[in-house]
């Protein structure tokens, strides 16, 4: 079936440590997103990528690292920098280019810091 | 800095009520505008608006976009219990960045 895949679906990270949230699509979408949602709240976007090799800032990025060097996957890597990690993280895709396409989201991963 | 806002944040309505919820935007490049519903995990996709005046709609759902005023309205007639949920307002600019705003959460009560 083709989809979007994050994993793992809960993750706990101890203070200081990295941890890398993995995110696969089978779309052939271009662009690829990774979002933060906390409690009772909207989406912000930390980072995007149009296209494989290529990736930009959003509006939350300090603390985040992201990689795209394949079409399908889109791994983010939260760093000890990011001072507040503990959320609900959603990566998402789309067609890109100038297609007007619908975002498909994957199931999320639950990030706890202990 | 690009901007999406959403009211009201929150809704409590009774089944059979209407509901309209409005997202209004600061955009570089607009190029269209998403409405998503989140009830546990995944946003599902609802509509896609890129031109002015045009109504869309899908059973008790529909939404236009005004790219003058810059916002958007989606309504909900004859809501039910299964209507509850977070709706999402998202904008996208020329570099298919896709922002949302903060959501709006909706409670219907029986």
């Amino acid at each position: 079936d083709g989809g979007i895949t994050q994993s793992p679906k809960y993750l706990f990270r101890k203070e200081g440590q990295n941890v890398t949230l993995s995110c696969e699509q089978n779309l052939n979408h271009d662009a690829m997103y990774w979002y933060r949602q906390d409690p009772g709240q909207g989406l912000r976007l930390i980072y995007y990528s149009q296209i494989v090799n290529d990736f930009q800032k959003g509006d939350i990025a300090e603390g985040y690292s992201v990689s795209r060097e394949k079409k399908e996957s889109f791994p983010l890597t939260v760093t000890s920098a990011q001072k507040n990690p503990t959320a609900f993280y959603l990566c998402a895709s789309r067609g890109g280019g100038r297609a007007n396409t619908e975002a498909f989201f994957g199931q999320g991963t639950r990030l706890t810091v202990v | 800095e690009d901007k999406v806002v959403q009211s009201p944040l929150s809704l409590v309505v009774h089944e059979g009520d209407t509901v309209t919820l409005n997202c209004s935007y600061e955009v570089t490049n607009f190029r269209s505008l998403l409405w998503y519903k989140q009830e546990k995990k995944a946003p599902t996709f609802l509509f896609m608006l890129t031109s002015s005046g045009i109504e869309k709609k899908s059973g008790r759902l529909s939404s236009i976009l005004d790219k003058k005023e810059l916002f958007s309205i989606l309504n909900i007639t004859a809501t039910q219990t299964g209507d509850s949920a977070i709706y999402l307002c998202a904008v996208e600019g020329n570099n298919n960045d896709m922002r949302f705003g903060a959501g709006t959460r909706l409670t219907v009560k029986p």
